[in-house]
């Protein structure tokens, strides 16, 4: 267990529709990443926050947002959702300039 | 964006060979290079690092050479075992950050 926590594990949503993954990093844990798998494009980075502020930005749609909150949790926003969006996707945590440790991810499957 | 190229895409080996995976990176100031391994439905887990300022990084059966120059870096497994059958991620750090950019992953078959 890497003590970083995602939730839902699994979610099944419609075209069209909008979701809200979850994180919560590792206790202590300032940086949270976000990064989404799938078949094709691989690993890819989307987002980095840290202690609520963005610090670098990826390769996120417009349709996709984040945020990190005072309680250093974070949440990843998806909105008008196509099926290409299906893919997991995985929340990191570091402290600043250090390794990132991976959630379990949540597996996202549009329909 | 800039690109980590990996090779091969796939690895056979059997049990007791060693297996090498190679990486190639575009961003010059990327300056952190680490390998993960992840096994199906799971996360990728670090199993190695190296940062710009050393060349060769060595932990019991798994070593990582770097070389900034021509901005490669390889993972060498010796010994293989058939759990060490997973697919394994390079990744080059955007810029001086620890944001990652990931090959697409070599899928390792180690056979007994």
């Amino acid at each position: 267990d890497s003590g970083v926590t995602q939730t839902p594990k699994h979610l099944i949503t419609a075209t069209g529709q909008r979701v809200t993954l979850r994180c919560s990093p590792r206790s202590g844990d300032l940086s949270v990443y976000w990064y989404q798998q799938s078949l094709d494009q691989g690993l890819q980075f989307l987002i980095q926050y840290y202690n609520g502020e963005e610090r670098a930005k990826g390769n996120i749609l417009e349709r996709f947002s984040a945020q990190q909150f005072p309680d250093l949790h974070s949440e990843l926003n998806l909105s008008s959702l196509e099926l290409g969006d299906s893919a997991l996707y995985f929340c990191a945590s570091s402290p600043l300039e250090r390794e990132a440790f991976f959630g379990q991810g949540t597996r996202l499957t549009v329909v | 964006g800039e690109n980590v190229e990996q090779h091969p895409s796939t690895l056979s080996v059997q049990e007791g060979d060693s297996a090498v995976i190679k990486c190639t990176y575009s961003d010059s100031a990327s300056n952190y290079f680490p390998w993960y391994k992840q096994e199906l439905g799971k996360r990728p887990q670090l199993i190695i690092d190296i940062r710009s300022n050393v060349g060769e990084k060595k932990d019991q059966r798994i070593a990582v050479t770097l070389n900034k120059t021509a901005k490669h870096f390889s993972l060498h497994i010796t010994e293989t075992q058939p759990e060490d059958s997973a697919v394994y991620f390079c990744a080059a750090s955007l810029g001086t950050g620890y944001a990652l950019n990931f090959g697409k992953g070599t899928s390792l078959l180690v056979t007994p």
